[in-house]
């Protein structure tokens, strides 16, 4: 019963290839978001969707795609990755109406570019 | 623009030792605050939470944080910590009016003495 799961949890590929990460989360949650998190720790917002539409999007790469199938799904594709692009990406997702609870965030997944 | 310091980049305390992690933040109104910690290798798990009463909140793990608006700090605290509680904390701000667009600071990773 886990709440945000993300998969591949490691991803290795080689610069120029296109890759996506799969996002689920079963909270019943509105609003589902992307991170980037680089070798330094710091946590970055990068996309963040309610109900199925886009209502951020910080200045991202159009390399960067998200893709929201529903509510509870949000993928992250990447297209022509760079060597930049290492970094671990989270997955979150909150209640968008009424409280504000937090996120809960999914375990990660570790993007290496060769 | 709102903003979150966490001063600390790194702590090291001795087991049973009391802990305090600052966190500053800068905002016109008071926002919601949250503390999250990541182990190695997960994602960020949250903590507690403040949005508005008591100022002394309490959350999981013997954790605690204050908020003090004449300071514009919401720091945590621990009475005496476990070799378990080593991990990387992190503090949030999300504006009152967009709970969508958290701010996370830097992290402060604590590391504890035997």
């Amino acid at each position: 019963d886990t709440a945000v799961s993300q998969t591949p949890k490691y991803l290795v590929t080689q610069m120029g290839n296109d890759k996506s990460i799969k996002c689920e989360q079963n909270l019943g949650h509105d609003t589902m978001y992307w991170y980037k998190q680089d070798s330094k720790k710091f946590l970055k917002i990068m996309f963040s969707y309610n109900n199925k539409e886009l209502i951020i999007n910080e200045t991202v790469p159009n390399r960067f795609s998200p893709k929201s199938p529903d509510k509870a799904h949000l993928n992250l594709h990447i297209n022509s990755l760079e060597l930049g692009d290492s970094a671990v990406y989270f997955c979150a997702s909150s209640q968008a109406a009424g409280e504000f609870i937090g996120q809960y965030f999914g375990p990660g997944t570790r993007l290496t570019v060769t | 623009a709102q903003s979150v310091t966490q001063p600390d980049i790194h702590i090291t305390v001795s087991e049973g030792a009391s802990l305090e992690l600052r966190c500053n933040y800068s905002y016109g109104a008071t926002p919601y605050l949250f503390w999250y910690v990541q182990s190695p290798g997960q994602g960020l798990q949250l903590l507690l939470k403040y949005f508005s009463g008591d100022t002394l909140v309490k959350g999981i793990k013997g954790l605690e944080a204050e908020f003090k608006r004449s300071q514009s700090s919401f720091n945590l605290r621990k009475p005496s910590v476990h070799w378990s509680d080593a991990a990387e904390y992190f503090c949030a701000v999300a504006p009152y009016s967009s709970a969508s667009k958290i701010i996370f600071g830097s992290g402060t990773r604590l590391s504890i003495r035997p």
